[in-house]
């Protein structure tokens, strides 16, 4: 099993306010994903690094895969009480197989 | 059209009972998969079925077992359930990519077992 650890386990924040959430492992992975989960729902794919130093933007979201390929980061500008859920990072290698980090839960607080 | 769905949303049961859990995808995937959300919300690898083939079964109790009839289902059977299996169960498919594919889930079944 191919571990990734995510850090902070916990993040509250107030409105307004930037956060970076980071995704660790030993193991290299050939792309890397960011997913984020709401009560009671699976989670939703938010974005695919592929390419060592890789940075991808989405609107107020910018990710970063590393350039070994083995960790990423999130951070959000301007945080909004809507991006409040479960991040989950995931390392994908040939095969389809998803390896989940242990997740980091972000409340934003209007 | 929901993409993937899995029955029941919520099951409750008690233990030493044998329940199932059944999961259908209509986007064509070639492999599904079962997770296991424990309550720290750690999301495992159960199971991972391509083209009717298990390639994963990563150290799971053999009370559990995937059931695939068809490349469309992937249906999870438990038996002898225990307090310690109580948990968001989650039914996921992939196509097959070299990169840039995606898992796509269901919206999970929390099993309480009691």
């Amino acid at each position: 099993t191919q571990l990734l650890e995510q850090s902070p386990q916990f993040l509250s924040i107030q409105e307004g306010e930037n956060l970076t959430v980071y995704c660790n492992s030993s193991s290299v992975f050939s792309s890397l994903q960011w997913y984020r989960q709401e009560p009671g729902e699976g989670p939703v794919l938010l974005v695919t690094v592929v390419t060592g130093g890789e940075v991808k933007k989405l609107k107020r979201l910018t990710f970063q895969f590393g350039d070994a390929r083995k960790d990423s980061s999130l951070h959000i500008t301007a945080a909004q009480p809507g991006d409040t859920g479960l991040y989950l990072c995931a390392g994908t290698n040939t095969g389809n197989q998803f390896y989940f980090g242990t997740g980091t839960s972000l409340t934003v607080i209007p | 059209d929901t993409a993937v769905s899995q029955t029941p949303k919520y099951l409750v049961t008690q233990m030493g009972n044998d329940k199932s859990i059944k999961c259908e995808q209509n986007l064509g995937h070639d492999t599904m998969y079962w997770y296991k959300q424990d309550s720290k919300k750690f999301l495992k690898i159960m199971f991972s079925y391509n083209n009717k083939e298990l390639i994963i079964n990563e150290t799971v109790p053999n009370r559990f077992s995937p059931k695939s009839p068809d490349k469309a289902h992937l249906n999870l059977h438990i038996n002898s359930l225990e307090l310690g299996d109580s948990a968001v169960y989650f039914c996921a498919s992939s196509p097959i990519a070299v990169t840039n594919t995606e898992a796509f889930f269901g919206q999970g079944t929390r099993l309480t077992v009691v």
